[in-house]
């Protein structure tokens, strides 16, 4: 079974830009969700997708927007980037029974750490 | 509004102890509550996870106590190991509503297992 897979590692952006982060679900999940943990923070829900749309959101501004592609996998766009983007980016997927719209337990991928200068 | 409140921010314990960390919520919605195990430079990892049916759960060394009533639960860590050194995440989400508001965490408890 593969877990949750991330890319990049690491990125550094300068304020202005425009960042894609990727995520790989486990195999299995049909949902993934991203969350922002600043430093010394817990993390912070930023929306969820499934079936190839966004099925949530928390309380951050539309420049954050996401894909969710048909082999569950999902990106993360952030455009206008500003410094207090710098954070980690988790991404977590899990499996949503269609029938019952029940969400079982969120599993987390190794995070991109992103730098905005 | 911070809807998942941790305690203690930090905590040391000397090896074989008892690691206690607890944490209240407000939103009666939720119907799972997780705790997340999260070492340097890694992602969180699920550690253990109620349902507010039952009010006690067990694996291995880590227990869930869970109070309805009060609106808490909290992890107890048993003969701590200094493997156990990381920071713990208490998160909350309601899971039959299908979880489309996210996991809510806590803002973390950094465990030092002093050997």
């Amino acid at each position: 079974e593969t877990g949750v897979t991330q890319s990049p590692t690491h990125l550094i952006k300068t304020r202005g830009q425009q960042v894609t982060l990727r995520c790989s679900s486990q195999s299995g999940h049909n949902t993934v969700s991203w969350y922002q943990q600043a430093l010394g923070q817990g993390p912070q829900f930023i929306f969820q997708y499934y079936r190839e749309e966004e099925n949530g959101r928390g309380n951050f501004p539309p420049r954050f927007s996401g894909l969710q592609f048909p082999n569950y996998s999902s990106e993360l766009n952030v455009n206008a980037l500003e410094l207090d983007d710098s954070a980690l980016y988790l991404c977590a997927s899990s499996l949503k029974i269609l029938t019952s719209g029940r969400l079982y337990e969120q599993f987390f991928g190794p995070g991109t750490r992103l730098t905005v200068l | 509004q911070q809807q998942v409140k941790q305690s203690p921010q930090s905590l040391i314990v000397q090896k074989g102890g008892i690691s206690i960390i607890n944490c209240a919520y407000e939103n009666t919605a939720f119907d799972y509550f997780p705790w997340y195990q999260q070492f340097p430079g890694k992602g969180p990892a699920l550690l253990i996870a109620i349902r507010p049916d039952v009010s006690e759960k067990k694996e291995g060394r880590f227990t869930i106590s869970f109070n309805k009533s009060a609106k808490q639960f909290s992890l107890h860590i048993m003969d701590s190991q200094p493997g156990d050194s990381a920071t713990y995440f208490c998160a909350a989400s309601s899971l039959s509503g299908g979880g489309a508001d996210g996991l809510t965490f806590g803002k973390g408890t950094h465990l030092i297992i002093q050997p």
